[in-house]
């Protein structure tokens, strides 16, 4: 099993402020890498799916950029509001192509 | 919309009785998943299916096996529950290979006593 790690653990923050998560995972024989939000009591959503060294992508608020050499990736929430509230996941795919290691999340809280 | 729907949302079992989940999902996937999360330990790959009769390990297969006899229907057996097997089950499933995101289902929430 390869690890993928993801910091913080948990992190909260006031609306409106910026902030941004790491994973990291191992650099060798990689495929994809793809984070998705997991609300509570709800099932979780793919945010982004990248492959390419240096891929930025953008959804609304939310970024995320891909460094395949140094096996880390960040995701950026701009201006954070309660309804981001959720378990961040990232994920790498390596290998065969199919299967998809987790690292164990970040939860984010946005208070008003 | 991509649906992927599991039996039951929770369920409650005795140890020793043989569990069926079951997931179907509806956009002519090839590839489906089955999951478990713990907490602390996130989500961890029971068993993937990449066709039909088709069937991989994952990083955690003991006591569990899977079934995938149509192509949109993708069925993780416990054959003798154990207390450990005490978990979120989720299941998922996506076309091509790890370059396209996964669909995941509500998930089941199975409890062992």
């Amino acid at each position: 099993i390869l690890n993928v790690e993801q910091s913080p653990q948990s992190l909260h923050v006031q609306e409106g402020d910026s902030t941004n998560f790491t994973c990291s995972f191992p650099s060798s024989n990689f495929y994809a890498l793809h984070w998705y939000r997991w609300e509570t009591a709800k099932s979780p959503e793919a945010l982004f799916v990248m492959t390419l060294n240096g891929d930025e992508k953008k959804k609304g608020r939310i970024s995320a950029t891909l460094n395949t050499k140094e096996g880390y990736s960040y995701l950026y929430i701009k201006g954070s509001q309660p309804e981001d509230s959720a378990t961040y996941l990232c994920a790498r795919v390596g290998g065969s192509g199919y299967a998809l290691n987790f690292g164990k999340g970040t939860s984010l809280l946005v208070t008003p | 919309d991509v649906k992927v729907t599991q039996s039951s949302r929770y369920l409650v079992k005795r140890t020793g009785e043989k569990v069926f989940l079951e997931c179907v999902q509806d956009m002519d996937h090839e590839n489906m998943f089955w999951y478990r999360q713990d907490p602390g330990l996130g989500l961890r790959l029971i068993y993937f299916s990449y066709d039909v009769k088709m069937k991989e390990k994952g990083d955690i297969p003991e006591g569990y096996s899977v079934s995938r006899e149509k192509k949109e229907r993708f069925s993780l057996i416990l054959e003798s529950a154990s207390t450990n097997q005490t978990s979120m089950y989720l299941c998922a499933s996506t076309t091509g290979t790890g370059g396209h995101e996964q669909y995941f289902g509500p998930g089941t929430r199975l409890t062992v006593t």
